[in-house]
């Protein structure tokens, strides 16, 4: 069966400091995998998603995701924070023989001045 | 509209009333999903329609969930006899293709509130 673990619910950062968002998951066949954002009182917007390729993607915002298919991992990661970005993250996957999405409990990204 | 429109935003109903939320997708999107957010669970697959045929209804929690899609636009998910349980936020997302590889646009939910 897929699964998706966030493994961190919460994560206190102050701004301009690095912070990794951390994802792992599980699936018996090849998949793509996305993270998407919460901001307060929003929907769900992409942020950024894994085909094929690189194994280092961007997206908006500066984050950026590394995918290790031997940790089979997807931790998402930003070099400085912004105030703004204080948000709920949600990691995803979808195996390529389906077309369920499958989401993680998400993280709470609290940015502190 | 320019986005996925969702209403009601808020419904408080008594526990054994029946409820429904409506989904209006983005125009011309062909794929519709419904999903669940409770507190600390994440984002739970309900069910998925391609045009108005639903592939998927593996994940709709009990019979007295249900779900229809009529036209390729317009999608109501039915919740009856409604439990407390039931309290979440249903987000519904559409997407131009195959979910596997395109990106999904969300609504904002409605959150329903079972007292």
């Amino acid at each position: 069966a897929q699964s998706v673990t966030q493994l961190d619910s919460q994560v206190p950062v102050f701004e301009e400091a690095p912070v990794e968002l951390r994802c792992n998951y599980s699936s018996s066949v090849s998949v793509y995998l996305f993270w998407y954002v919460q901001y307060p009182n929003q929907g769900l917007q992409l942020l950024l998603k894994y085909l094929s390729g690189s194994t280092l993607v961007k997206g908006i915002n500066g984050f950026e995701a590394e995918f290790n298919k031997s940790q089979t991992s997807f931790h998402l990661r930003k070099p400085s924070v912004h105030i703004s970005d204080t948000a709920e993250y949600f990691c995803a996957a979808v195996s390529y023989n389906t077309d369920k999405l499958i989401f993680g409990t998400g993280t709470r990204l609290q940015v502190f001045p | 509209g320019a986005g996925v429109s969702q209403s009601p935003s808020n419904k408080v109903t008594e526990k054994g009333k029946d409820v429904e939320l409506r989904c209006d997708p983005i125009s011309g999107h062909t794929a519709l999903y419904w999903y669940r957010q409770s507190l600390g669970q994440g984002l739970e697959f309900l069910i998925y329609f391609q045009g108005n045929s639903a592939p998927d209804k593996s994940g709709l929690p009990s019979d007295r969930f249900s779900a229809e899609r009529t036209g390729g636009s317009v999608s109501t998910l039915t919740i009856q006899r409604t439990q407390q349980e039931d309290s979440a936020v249903y987000l519904c997302a559409s997407s131009l293709v195959w979910q596997n590889t395109g990106e999904l646009f969300f609504g904002e939910g409605s959150r329903l509130t079972v007292l």
